[in-house]
């Protein structure tokens, strides 16, 4: 079975914190993602990779960046987090072209 | 660009009846379709996926569901619902060409409640 696990499941930062997300999959999946989910709103893409220093914007970008240095972890950071930041979110992995995505359990992140 | 729509974000359902969740898409070639569940406090699982060939799709946990490209609809089907069922279901589409591989445009979800 493919498994994603993501560092924590609940995470309590404050405003102006550097925020780290971790994601590691078991599966060497060439494609990672990172969404965020929120009611109502359903999934928005924020990163992806498709290979190992590689990473293309999603749909909401701005405030987070991503790093992809070994191609079973990938990060997402939140430089500067802020209120408007708190959600869950989810990562998840995919073979090349598989068109199947597995996700984590997800983060819950609150920014105070 | 690609959209998803699901009309309904909550369904009340009793156990043993019959549920249908519908989902629209917006997209100008044959897409990809996918149905996710999320159960409570999990991540999301596939259920099913459409590429191409026979409309209706079988997926796990005894769902189907109906490609409609005349109605541009994906509708999610289970004859017999389970207290088990109760959760929210995501429909995504995928544009799958080589230049969006992977990228998936999700709907809002549609929240299912089973009473017993």
């Amino acid at each position: 079975d493919v498994k994603v696990t993501q560092s924590s499941r609940y995470l309590v930062k404050r405003t102006g914190e550097k925020v780290f997300l971790e994601c590691v999959q078991d599966m060497d999946h060439e494609n990672m993602f990172w969404y965020r989910q929120d009611p109502g709103l359903g999934l928005r893409l924020i990163y992806f990779s498709y290979d190992v220093k590689m990473k293309e914007k999603g749909d909401i970008p701005e405030g987070y960046s991503v790093s992809r240095e070994k191609k079973e972890r990938f990060s997402l950071i939140l430089e500067s987090a802020s209120t408007n930041q708190t959600s869950m979110y989810l990562c998840a992995s995919e073979g090349a072209r598989s068109y199947e995505q597995y996700f984590g359990p997800g983060t819950r992140l609150t920014v105070t | 660009a690609q959209s998803v729509t699901q009309p309904d974000i909550h369904i009340t359902v009793s156990e043993g009846a019959s549920l249908e969740l519908r989902c629209n898409y917006s997209y100008g070639a044959t897409p990809y379709l996918f149905w996710y569940v999320q159960s409570p406090g999990q991540g999301l699982q596939l259920l099913l996926k459409y590429f191409s060939g026979d409309t209706l799709v079988q997926g796990i946990k005894g769902f189907e569901a109906e490609f409609k490209r005349s109605q541009s609809s994906f509708n999610l089907r289970k004859p017999s619902v389970h207290w088990s069922d109760a959760a929210e279901y995501f429909c995504a589409v995928g544009a799958g060409t080589t230049d969006s591989w992977g990228k998936l445009q999700f709907g809002a979800g549609t929240q299912v409640v089973v009473t017993p």
